[in-house]
């Protein structure tokens, strides 16, 4: 079975400062991981995802995350916030079916 | 062309009424996904058809009908619903071959449901 918990449901930071948004997942086959993104009243869209390979992912506008095994984490990261990046954000993992299964959520709020 | 388009954006219905939801993709995915999303939620899922075939149907209530005519279409037919099914409905897409592979699922812009 997989599952992902995402820590903190609301997250709050300045214009500029580092945004990190918490992810663990829990799998039991080899996970591929991914962080979408919503906006108010939109659908989600993709923001980086993890299959194998490299354990550093870079996304779109300029987030990035790092799969660790021995943490069973997918943290995402973007050096410094910018007003826009305020939504949404779920992390998902899929397992050898068809089905995604979505983290609770994250609501970024970047303050000026 | 990496787009799922949904129709219509804004939907409101009457406890009564039928309607139907509609979501076209041409990335040549196998796997289609209609999930249901209320304010502040991660997205439910409802169903799931892999090569036009529905997969997976999470216990979704009758008045609930999906329906795949070919592999670029997903229908969701709804009638008799109720003030409670209000929500964003959302479809998605995703390149599943039988082999298993995982690939990212593509998310349309969803129809805002409203049920009076």
């Amino acid at each position: 079975a997989q599952s992902v918990t995402q820590l903190g449901s609301h997250v709050s930071v300045s214009e500029g400062a580092l945004v990190l948004l918490r992810c663990n997942y829990s799998s039991s086959v080899p996970p591929y991981l991914f962080w979408y993104v919503q906006y108010p009243n939109q659908g989600l869209q993709l923001l980086l995802k993890y299959t194998t390979g490299a354990t550093l992912v870079k996304g779109i506008n300029g987030f990035e995350a790092e799969f660790k095994k021995s943490e069973t984490s997918f943290h995402l990261t973007k050096p410094s916030a910018h007003m826009s990046d305020a939504a949404e954000y779920f992390c998902a993992v899929t397992g050898t079916g068809n089905q995604f299964y979505f983290g609770t959520g994250t609501s970024l709020t970047v303050i000026p | 062309d990496t787009e799922v388009t949904q129709t219509p954006k804004h939907l409101v219905m009457g406890m009564t009424n039928k309607k139907s939801l509609k979501c076209e993709q041409h990335m040549g995915h196998r796997a289609m996904y209609w999930y249901k999303q209320k304010a502040k939620k991660p997205p439910e899922l409802m169903f799931v058809y892999s090569y036009e075939k529905l997969s997976i149907n999470e216990s979704v209530p009758s008045r609930f009908s999906p329906e795949c005519p070919n592999s670029s279409l997903l229908n969701l037919h709804l009638h008799a619903l109720q003030p409670e099914d209000s929500a964003l409905y959302l479809c998605a897409s995703s390149l599943r071959d039988r082999g298993g592979s995982r690939a990212e699922a593509f998310f349309g812009q969803g129809t805002r449901l409203t049920v009076v």
